[in-house]
């Protein structure tokens, strides 16, 4: 595709119950990359892909967060048991090979949690 | 982890003015990003700049890799160059750092 896309643009939700982001990455880019960015501040890092692989989780804020990647290509953020504090919007980026690239932003994903 | 500092974290400008925003990162880095984040959200690539200088209109960047710092430069500023510039720096471990970002309103 010609870019990152994230679905879905919007998402609210009830407190306690699972979500799941969707991220498709710029086609041909092994690695991806999941952040949130709560209302006013910068982006932090959740998680890594370099193909299917995580090989980094360790910014995933809790065990309720999990990630998959799957035919190199569509990654899916998975909330479960949804907090307020989870209220936030969710960036993928894509790059290609790894870090030493550039890496593209998808559109994000706004999450409230009621 | 690299902590990335940027400064100023708010600027406020007159159309037609010049401003220069700057990344310092407390270690080495193999990447270096310049985005733009518009009033709707989205990052808006500016420069990838690891080391060296570039130019792209209005916008120029300059990264000095062993000094541990970058700048980031707009000239004559135009009201769509509001928003939030922010600094993300990457290293060996596949993991990108990015600035609390500088705030930039440029008033008509």
């Amino acid at each position: 595709g010609a870019g990152v896309s994230q679905s879905p643009s919007n998402k609210v939700t009830e407190k306690g119950k699972d979500v799941e982001l969707r991220c498709d990455p710029i086609s041909g880019h092994t690695a991806l990359y999941w952040y949130r960015q709560r209302l006013g501040q910068g982006l932090e890092f959740l998680i890594y892909f370099q193909g299917n692989s995580a090989p980094d989780k360790s910014g995933l804020p809790s065990d309720r967060f999990s990630a998959e990647r799957t035919g190199e290509s569509v990654s899916t953020l998975t909330i479960q048991r949804t907090q307020q504090e989870d209220s936030a919007v969710y960036l993928c980026a894509s790059s290609f090979m790894s870090s030493y690239n550039e890496q593209f932003f998808g559109p994000g994903t706004r999450l409230t949690v009621l | 982890g690299i902590q990335v500092e940027q400064s100023p974290p708010d600027l406020i400008l007159q159309e037609g003015a010049n401003s220069t925003l700057r990344c310092n990162f407390s270690d080495s880095v193999n990447n270096l990003q310049w985005f733009h984040q518009n009033p709707w959200g989205q990052l808006i690539n500016l420069f990838y700049i690891p080391s060296g200088t570039k130019q792209n209109g209005r916008l120029s960047a300059t990264t000095v890799a062993t000094e541990r710092y970058s700048l980031l430069y707009i000239s004559s500023s135009q009201t769509t160059d509001s928003g939030v510039y922010f600094c993300a720096v990457g290293n060996n471990f596949n993991k990108f750092y990015f600035g609390s970002g500088t705030k930039l309103n440029v008033k008509p």
